[in-house]
């Protein structure tokens, strides 16, 4: 069964001071691996895919990682407009192409 | 815009009492999906639509159904709904697969009373 970890649950940064969310996932061969953030009461808004490991991608102060184990969302200076909870998901090779699986997310507040 | 939209954002309902949620979308996006998130917990996906075909996640309850009449529109049914039922509902698409991501809408918060 995909199982996607996500870690820290919640997070409390100054505004400035930057620092990584963590998705740890195991599935069973990997189609791709996804970030969104989730604002309150909204549905999620979609960020990133990554395919292997090694990839890389980046939107404004977000920098998301891929290994063969984990991703990393890293964000660089954070200003509060970036609080939200941001979920990490997987698609697995031997699921159909429409089976996604989320984590719980990590809740991110950005201080001023 | 192009967008997901679902109505309605809040939903109260009695207990055993059938409801419809609605979802629209003018992306053109041959993909659309149902997803349950209760409270700091992940999306659960109930099922989805790949043009007119319908899939059933094994998991999700008989008192979950889907009607899609065209590409635009997409409702989910829940028949008698339990307490257990309450959470926020997530409708989602997407161009032909998710790897391209997800477009959700805002979500209809149910409420069973």
């Amino acid at each position: 069964e995909d199982q996607v970890t996500q870690s820290p649950e919640a997070l409390r940064l100054q505004e400035g001071e930057s620092s990584s969310l963590n998705c740890s996932y195991t599935v069973s061969g990997l189609r791709g691996l996804f970030w969104y953030r989730q604002d309150p009461g909204k549905g999620p808004e979609f960020l990133f895919t990554l395919y292997s490991a090694g990839e890389e991608k980046e939107k404004e102060r977000l920098k998301a990682t891929l290994t063969k184990k984990e991703s990393f969302l890293h964000i660089t200076a954070p200003k509060p407009e970036d609080s939200a909870t941001y979920l990490c998901a997987v698609q697995a090779k031997s699921g159909g192409y429409q089976k996604v699986t989320f984590g719980t997310g990590t809740k991110l507040q950005v201080i001023p | 815009d192009a967008m997901v939209i679902q109505n309605p954002r809040y939903q109260v309902t009695q207990f055993g009492k059938p409801v419809t949620l609605s979802c629209s979308q003018t992306l053109n996006h041959n993909v659309m999906y149902w997803y349950q998130q209760k409270s700091s917990q992940a999306p659960k996906l109930l099922f989805h639509y790949y043009d007119k075909d319908f899939n059933n996640e094994a998991d999700t309850p008989d008192n979950f159904q889907s009607r899609r009449p065209n590409t635009s529109f997409c409702f989910l049914d829940i028949r008698s709904p339990g307490l257990g039922d309450a959470a926020m509902y997530l409708c989602a698409t997407s161009r032909d697969g998710a790897l391209y991501g997800y477009t959700f809408g805002s979500g209809t918060r149910l409420t069973v009373v």
